[in-house]
């Protein structure tokens, strides 16, 4: 079936410190990658996505390279901030009988202190 | 332009009771998707709207649960009876396309907790 392996958290840096998450999937067809941050009291929020094979996905300093061979979509960042503490959810949506539901890892909670 | 909005933020009901959830999607978007996500989980799909339509319900959602979307527009879930396994974050998104390639805004969730 489809699943996301992310690692699990907490994961617990210095601020200025690089940041890796890692995420890989499974997927049955040719899915489209997506990390989503849920900061505290908030709803999800698209981080960034990538809908092809080594398509770079970027957004406020986070990136995240989609490899086929794989099957991985880790998110980084090269200097994190205490503003990036939150959860990130790994994720992949496959279109299929006309919709397209995504599939979430368990996330990984980032706690960044000064 | 607003964002996905659901009612309420925060509900504490006791067991046995019915509880409703409402979402109201990004103007333009016609499907609508339900998830319920538990601690330290990642969200699972409840259910899919195109329009008014209900194209798809998980196996996940017993026959405790009803999902409505009526003229196209906002969307209700309503848990009958509930138990407290229910207790749990329920997350709207909308999409303009059904496309893999198209992204689902998440509205702020409604928190359920069963006692």
């Amino acid at each position: 079936g489809n699943s996301v392996t992310q690692m699990e958290g907490p994961v617990t840096l210095s601020e200025e410190a690089f940041l890796t998450i890692n995420c890989t999937y499974t997927a049955t067809g040719y899915p489209s990658l997506f990390w989503y941050v849920q900061y505290p009291g908030e709803g999800l929020q698209l981080l960034l996505k990538a809908t092809k094979a080594d398509d770079k996905g970027s957004n406020k300093g986070f990136e995240a390279t989609y490899r086929k061979e794989t099957t991985s979509f880790h998110l980084e960042k090269g200097s994190v901030q205490v503003s990036d503490s939150a959860v990130y959810f790994c994720a992949l949506t496959l279109f299929s009988g006309g919709y397209n539901k995504l599939i979430f890892g368990a996330g990984t909670r980032l706690a960044v202190h000064p | 332009d607003t964002g996905v909005s659901q009612d309420p933020r925060h509900k504490i009901t006791k067991r046995g009771q019915n509880v409703t959830f409402r979402c109201d999607p990004i103007s333009e978007h016609n499907r609508l998707y339900w998830y319920r996500q538990t601690l330290g989980q990642g969200p699972e799909f409840l259910t899919y709207f195109q329009n008014e339509a209900q194209l798809e319900k998980s196996r996940l959602l017993s026959d405790r649960f009803s999902a409505e979307r009526p003229k196209g527009s906002f969307s209700t879930l309503e848990i009958q009876r509930t138990e407290q396994g229910d207790s749990a974050m329920y997350l709207c998104a909308s999409s303009s396309r059904p496309f893999s390639t198209d992204t689902q805004y998440f509205g702020p969730g409604t928190r359920l907790t069963v006692l």
